[in-house]
């Protein structure tokens, strides 16, 4: 069974920094794309950054480019979100989600993790 | 970039009701990646229809999916109550950007 537990959300002031994990099982993680989702509160989904199997190929929200990096680690199944200059409109629940590069749906979603960016 | 417009915003029907959620396309996109979604408050989304036709096989054959170029359309046939929910179309084809649309929520009326 595909799992993708997201960890590293918590309270930000704006301005401040946080990393984004998403461990990963129960596929070959080197196979796939993956895609960081978030909803803000009482917002629709967004997709965030998406990295491909290799990592030589990501994309950005233009409403975080410049401002997070996504990176992945195959050899530890770990999918990463790095990010600065955080927004109050950053503010949202992220999922870590199976799919990006790859003509592949994002099939598979981790159960999110919340970031609040609060002064 | 690839924009989705999703109509109506709401949609208001009775369980028996057929619905049916419009996806329109700011360019013609490729139907092969054309994706809807099921997303329910405190749940993870959940994905409902892949390209643009095939359900998955989590639902029942009471949703289905069908449209190409611009035009999308999620029909549900006839509504239970675990489908009232926030529906959302998707372009998972078009990187380095794969945006969603705005959702549809579907309400009991």
């Amino acid at each position: 069974e595909v799992q993708l537990v997201e960890s590293g959300g918590g309270v930000v002031w704006p301005g401040g920094s946080l990393r984004l994990a998403c461990a990963a099982s129960g596929l070959s993680f080197e196979d796939y794309g993956m895609s960081w989702v978030r909803q803000a509160p009482g917002k629709g989904l967004e997709w965030v950054s998406g990295i491909n199997w290799s990592g030589s190929r990501v994309g950005y929200a233009d409403s975080v480019k410049g401002r997070f990096t996504v990176s992945r680690d195959n050899a530890k199944n770990f999918l990463y979100l790095h990010m600065n200059s955080l927004r109050v409109e950053d503010a949202a629940l992220y999922y870590c989600v199976r799919g990006y590069d790859d003509y592949w749906p994002l099939d598979k979603w981790g159960q999110g993790t919340l970031v609040t960016v609060s002064s | 970039e690839v924009v989705l417009t999703q109509s109506p915003g709401t949609l208001s029907l009775s369980p028996g009701d057929r619905a049916t959620l419009s996806c329109r396309a700011s360019q013609s996109v490729d139907s092969n990646y054309l994706a809807w979604f099921q997303h329910k408050p405190g749940q993870a989304p959940r994905l409902l229809i892949y390209g643009a036709s095939n359900t998955a096989t989590a639902f029942p054959d009471r949703f289905s999916g069908s449209g190409s170029g611009t035009d999308f359309t999620l029909t549900i046939s006839r509504l239970e109550p675990e489908d009232f929910a926030v529906y959302y179309c998707h372009h998972y084809g078009s990187s380095p950007q794969i945006p969603f649309g705005q959702g549809t929520r579907l309400e009991i009326k």
